[in-house]
């Protein structure tokens, strides 16, 4: 069964310094995307980066970068330049290509911005 | 464009009452789904329709639960009977395509059973 795991229920970073929060899967599927959603506390889900298995290069989005290790099964996300509207819950997801609405989700780390 | 609308943003129901949660998706999007969040915990699928059909209700419990996405008006989770344990936080998100990768969320409806 798919499975992912985040191992740092929280996290505490200092305002303009980077962070990296940890992720990892299981999967015997080849073809699949991880995702990272940052969850404020408005609740809202909005998604911060995608990223393809297929693609060796890491995404990036703005301060945000991910850290892409297939053979390891670990995805992990760099923010840089931390900012206080960066405070929310951050979510690890999976899905495999074929049925792209079962999102697999962790647990969450929740990050604070220290001023 | 409005996002995904969720009502009522807090619902508050004693046990054995029902609990209808509303979901209007973005506009032009067609394809519907629902996930639960448990405290401290990410969210799991519950159900996923288009317009009119279920297409996979796989995560939804068999029994108190049900969904629609009528054809005209929001999509509707139903909890029927509810209990202690139904309360959570019920995410909707949508998309225009099924295949799309980017799911727009609604803010969530937190139901909390007395």
């Amino acid at each position: 069964a798919q499975t992912v795991t985040q191992s740092q229920p929280e996290m505490s970073v200092q305002e303009a310094e980077t962070v990296t929060l940890s992720c990892t899967y299981d999967t015997s599927e080849s073809d699949y995307y991880l995702f990272w959603y940052k969850q404020p506390p408005s609740r809202q889900m909005i998604l911060v980066i995608r990223q393809e298995a297929y693609k060796q290069q890491n995404a990036t989005e703005n301060r945000f970068s991910v850290n892409f290790q297939k053979a390891a099964k670990s995805f992990s996300l760099k923010i840089s330049d931390s900012q206080l509207g960066d405070a929310a819950m951050y979510f690890c997801a999976y899905r495999t290509s074929t049925q792209d609405y079962q999102l697999i989700w962790g647990a969450g780390t929740k990050l604070i911005i220290k001023p | 464009n409005a996002g995904v609308m969720q009502n009522p943003r807090h619902l508050v129901r004693r046990r054995g009452q029902e609990a209808r949660l509303r979901c209007s998706p973005m506009k032009g999007h067609s394809h519907v789904y629902w996930y639960r969040q448990l405290p401290e915990e990410g969210l799991k699928f519950m159900v996923y329709l288009q317009k009119e059909n279920i297409i996979d209700e796989s995560g939804m419990p068999k029994e108190r639960f049900s969904a629609e996405f009528p054809k005209e008006g929001p999509s509707i989770l139903r909890i029927q009977q509810v209990v202690r344990g139904d309360s959570a936080a019920y995410f909707c998100a949508s998309s225009p395509t099924p295949t799309n990768e980017k799911l727009f969320f609604g803010s969530g409806t937190q139901l909390s059973v007395l």
